[in-house]
């Protein structure tokens, strides 16, 4: 079992549309939560940081994190054409050196 | 541009030869982190460095091995190459190495095994 598993779609919504994506994870010691977009296999750039369990929300786009439940989520708001990429979820420990741990990654297509 | 420089961007070389792929973390980070990205695998953890010395290690094969640099820069050497070794190699750094540091990552290095 991966540490961290995440749906790799595809995804196909139409533009406008609430987007939800999910990841999972089984290591309870993770305590910092990314979200990753990567365009057409370039590098991945940072969306979302969370520490914790909570929300957090930046524009068209808000992250959640249940820890209880060891499950994070990322809406997006008003999907745009734009938007379309594949979008990783990450964690990371604090006794683990800053590596990042990625889920597979979704990808993500909003149609005009 | 994310600041994190790799080189070269794109690579094709034959079976049992070996590569260099080379990183230049952003101004200021002293942690590098090195990624292999294929389309079963997503993006796995090799190793990661800090300040020169190696600090994590992931599921990195035998064949490939890495260091960073007085300068911080850092290599990743691939050698004795196989099909399966074609993918995406990216590098990232950080400030520091802690679990709350943010990743900035490169643009990637393509390696095409022939």
């Amino acid at each position: 079992q991966k540490e961290v598993e995440q749906d790799p779609g595809p995804l196909s919504v139409p533009e406008g549309a609430i987007v939800s994506l999910n990841c999972t994870y089984s290591n309870s010691a993770f305590q910092y939560f990314m979200w990753y977009r990567q365009y057409s296999r370039k590098g991945p750039e940072l969306l979302m940081y969370t520490y914790s369990s909570g929300n957090k929300e930046d524009g068209r786009f808000t992250a959640q994190v249940d820890k209880s439940s060891k499950y994070i989520s990322l809406f997006i708001r008003d999907s745009q054409p734009s938007d379309s990429a594949t979008y990783l979820c990450a964690m990371s420990a604090s006794n683990q050196g800053g590596k990042l741990i990625f889920g597979q990654g979704t990808e993500l297509s909003v149609k005009p | 541009d994310s600041g994190v420089t790799q080189t070269p961007k794109h690579l094709i070389t034959a079976t049992g030869q070996r590569v260099t792929l080379r990183c230049s973390p952003r101004s200021g980070d002293l942690s590098v982190y090195w990624y292999q990205q294929s389309l079963d695998q997503g993006l796995q953890f090799l190793i990661q460095y800090y300040n020169g010395e190696e600090r994590a290690k992931g599921n990195i094969l035998e064949r490939f091995s890495a260091q960073q640099f007085p300068d911080l820069h850092s290599e990743l050497n691939l050698s004795s190459l196989e099909l399966g070794d074609s993918a995406l190699y990216f590098c990232a750094s950080s400030v520091a190495s802690s679990g709350a540091n943010v990743l900035t990552f490169g643009a990637g290095s393509r390696l095409t095994v022939l």
